[in-house]
């Protein structure tokens, strides 16, 4: 398995649906998780953080994340046609005395109006 | 604010020339990553500096990429000679400390015929 894996999608969406963005991590990452949002030709930004396990809401997004079963997700309420994008998830992956990001490959969404 | 500035925004070379990319961090950060991303193999990091020291490599392909940063406000990264399979956008980010929250550029674009 991959550090960071992220194997669904792409996904669509009606607009005002909620869309849910998976991913899952093995062992080898260290216990906090970023999602981070790249519009097409972009260079990708940060939406949401989480460290902790349960939910964590900013807005119409919602991160959860879940540790026995290993993955986070984000959930984005009443999808907006502005919302299409990839999302990549991101993972410290521990190396030696240091530790890198890892990102998935991301999902790309696409909500239609 | 300026955020992380790179250059130049595209380049189009011929297989065998050098290439140089360069990289602005934000002002005050300490750490500075290089990226490249393509269709296969997403976002991967190549290098990350740590108040202008490289830390760690490991991402670098070969030993025909190299990175420096001789000083707080500018890298580069070179790849001498240069292959089609070097084509790809690379991205320069940077946090005001390791672990703090990345700042992407908007990239380079790299086709190299």
């Amino acid at each position: 398995q991959k550090e960071v894996e992220q194997n669904s999608g792409p996904l669509s969406v009606p607009e005002g649906a909620i869309a849910s963005l998976n991913c899952t991590y093995s062992d080898r990452v260290s216990q906090s998780f970023f999602w981070y949002r790249q519009y097409s030709g972009k260079s990708p930004e940060l939406i949401m953080s989480i460290y902790s396990n349960g939910d964590k809401e900013d807005g119409r997004f919602t991160a959860q994340l879940n540790k026995a079963s290993q993955y986070v997700s984000l959930l984005i309420r009443d999808s907006q046609p502005s919302d299409s994008a990839t999302y990549l998830c991101a993972a410290p992956l521990s190396t030696g005395a240091n530790s890198k990001l890892t990102f998935g490959k991301g999902i790309t969404l696409s909500v239609r109006p | 604010d300026a955020g992380v500035i790179q250059s130049p925004r595209h380049e189009v070379t011929e297989m065998g020339q050098e290439v140089t990319l360069r990289c602005k961090p934000i002002s005050g950060h300490n750490s500075l990553f290089w990226y490249r991303q393509t269709m296969m193999r997403g976002l991967e990091l190549l290098i990350y500096f740590n108040n202008n020291v490289p830390i760690d490599d490991s991402g670098m392909p070969e030993d025909r990429f190299s990175a420096k940063m001789p000083n707080a406000s500018f890298s580069t990264l070179k790849i001498q000679p240069s292959e089609p399979r070097d084509s790809a956008v690379y991205f320069c980010a940077s946090s005001a400390a390791f672990g703090a929250t990345q700042y992407f550029g908007p990239g380079t674009r790299l086709l190299v015929l």
